[in-house]
């Protein structure tokens, strides 16, 4: 089955960049998702593109995919303390739209 | 619209006994997804229904486990004679279904079992 893969921890400086990375096995992967979760809470949506998609920006948020290397990142411009959280990187398969999730990466934002 | 909410946001049980939750998803989403999470792992996918119809369950769903939408709007999630290994937070998310793609995730539902 398809199987997500993300480092497990990053940490950077406050008003840095935070380039956070996940690999994903299954090409036919449609939708492709990256969602935050902060202590104690559910998943926030972040922002997510459709396989046929390189680049997507929003706002301080660019997602690149490459569909060659079945590699996914999320860029975070200016990095802020409250953007300190659990990122999830996750792949939507068939036409159910379920989710298949890598294990998070721990963003820390040092003052 | 408030988003998607989940009942009751944490509940301690002891094993053996049974436990059940609720999830309204937001109006007019037709899809409703349960996920499970534990410690330090990305939610697990469970089960969905599109409407009333639970349409697929996973491996991870044991006969222990049983999901309901009887009118296509809030879901139950059951767990009979829980177990230790039944701890988790089990997470709700919705959409709009067709081609809208964005799932909206509640709170979750964190369970001890002692």
């Amino acid at each position: 089955g398809e199987d997500v893969e993300q480092s497990l921890f990053l940490s950077v400086r406050e008003g840095d960049s935070s380039v956070i990375n996940c690999t994903y096995t299954d090409s036919s992967s449609t939708y492709l998702y990256w969602y935050k979760q902060e202590p104690g809470a559910g998943l926030q949506l972040l922002t997510y593109i459709f396989s046929n998609m390189d680049m997507k920006q929003d706002q301080r948020l660019t997602v690149l995919l490459n569909k060659k290397d079945k590699h996914l990142s999320l860029r975070i411009a200016d990095t802020q303390t409250g953007d300190s959280a659990i990122y999830f990187c996750a792949v939507a398969m068939d036409s159910s739209y379920k989710l298949i999730f890598g294990s998070g990466t721990r963003l820390l934002v040092r003052p | 619209d408030t988003g998607v909410s989940q009942n009751p946001r944490h509940k301690i049980t002891k094993r053996g006994q049974n436990v059940t939750f609720r999830c309204d998803p937001i109006s007019e989403h037709n899809r409703l997804y349960w996920y499970r999470q534990t410690l330090g792992q990305g939610p697990e996918f469970l089960t969905y229904f599109q409407n009333e119809a639970q349409l697929e369950k996973s491996r991870l769903l044991s006969d222990r486990f049983s999901a309901e939408r009887p009118k296509g709007s809030f879901s139950t999630l059951e767990i009979q004679r829980t177990e230790q290994g039944d701890s988790a937070m089990y997470l709700c998310a919705s959409s709009a279904g067709s081609m809208n793609t964005e799932a909206f995730f509640g709170q979750g539902t964190r369970l001890t079992v002692v």
